[in-house]
């Protein structure tokens, strides 16, 4: 079955140093979504992205962070300067057209010191 | 807005016993909800999902029922194998926007 796949699975950054998290959807789906999970927190919405602009975005998703899609393969999630509450679990997803079914990434897991 | 609560864990069995998770939400309209679940070092998966009231969503012996009065997603399974450990993830998402707001998950371990 196709996957969507996230790079790296871990990654530690000091504090203030920019990140990519890099997500590559299955091939065919048209609506990406990026979510979070603190260490013992709910998952998060982050940011929906369709038709190479974001669709919502949640009051996590500050000036800080940006989306980008720039291949027509990868998806990827940049955060400028992180902090240390920005360590989490990062989740890609993606979905085809009109369905509710959001086919998930394994993670990344974020690290900042 | 739309919240998700379930049952906190961790959660620990013996095979074969009886596993159930509550869950309930608050929602502005008629979602649909969802249980996904994630195995060691895998992405969430869908495990099943209900789109309307008194729905059964079931898959791979677990089975929870849309109850609308008591806004409740309960996942059941009769018989757990040590196969079935992983955290499970309540959500529900409105139509129209297909964003899922989760619970905080779930740990279950099965032991044989």
């Amino acid at each position: 079955e196709p996957e969507v796949t996230q790079t790296p699975s871990h990654q530690v950054t000091q504090m203030g140093q920019e990140v990519i998290l890099r997500c590559v959807p299955i091939s065919n789906h048209l609506y990406f979504y990026w979510y979070r999970q603190i260490l013992g927190q709910k998952v998060e919405f982050l940011v929906s992205f369709y038709n190479n602009e974001i669709s919502e975005k949640s009051e996590i998703f500050d000036d800080q962070f940006s989306v980008e899609r720039p291949d027509g393969s990868n998806f990827t999630l940049k955060i400028r300067s992180t902090k240390l509450e920005d360590s989490a679990m990062y989740f890609c997803a993606s979905r085809p057209p009109a369905t509710e079914k959001l086919f998930f990434g394994s993670g990344t897991q974020l690290s900042v010191l | 807005g739309n919240s998700v609560t379930q049952m906190e864990g961790p959660v620990t069995l013996s095979e074969e016993a009886f596993l159930t998770i509550n869950c309930t939400y608050t929602a502005t309209g008629y979602p649909s909800l969802f249980w996904y679940v994630q195995y060691p070092g895998e992405g969430l998966q869908l495990l099943l999902k209900a789109t309307k009231a008194d729905d059964k969503g079931s898959n791979k012996g677990f089975e929870a029922t849309y109850r609308k009065e008591t806004t409740s997603f309960h996942l059941e399974k009769g018989s757990v194998q040590v196969s079935d450990s992983a955290v499970y993830f309540c959500a529900l998402s409105d139509m129209g926007d297909y964003k899922l707001s989760f619970g905080a998950g779930t740990t279950v371990t099965v032991r044989a």
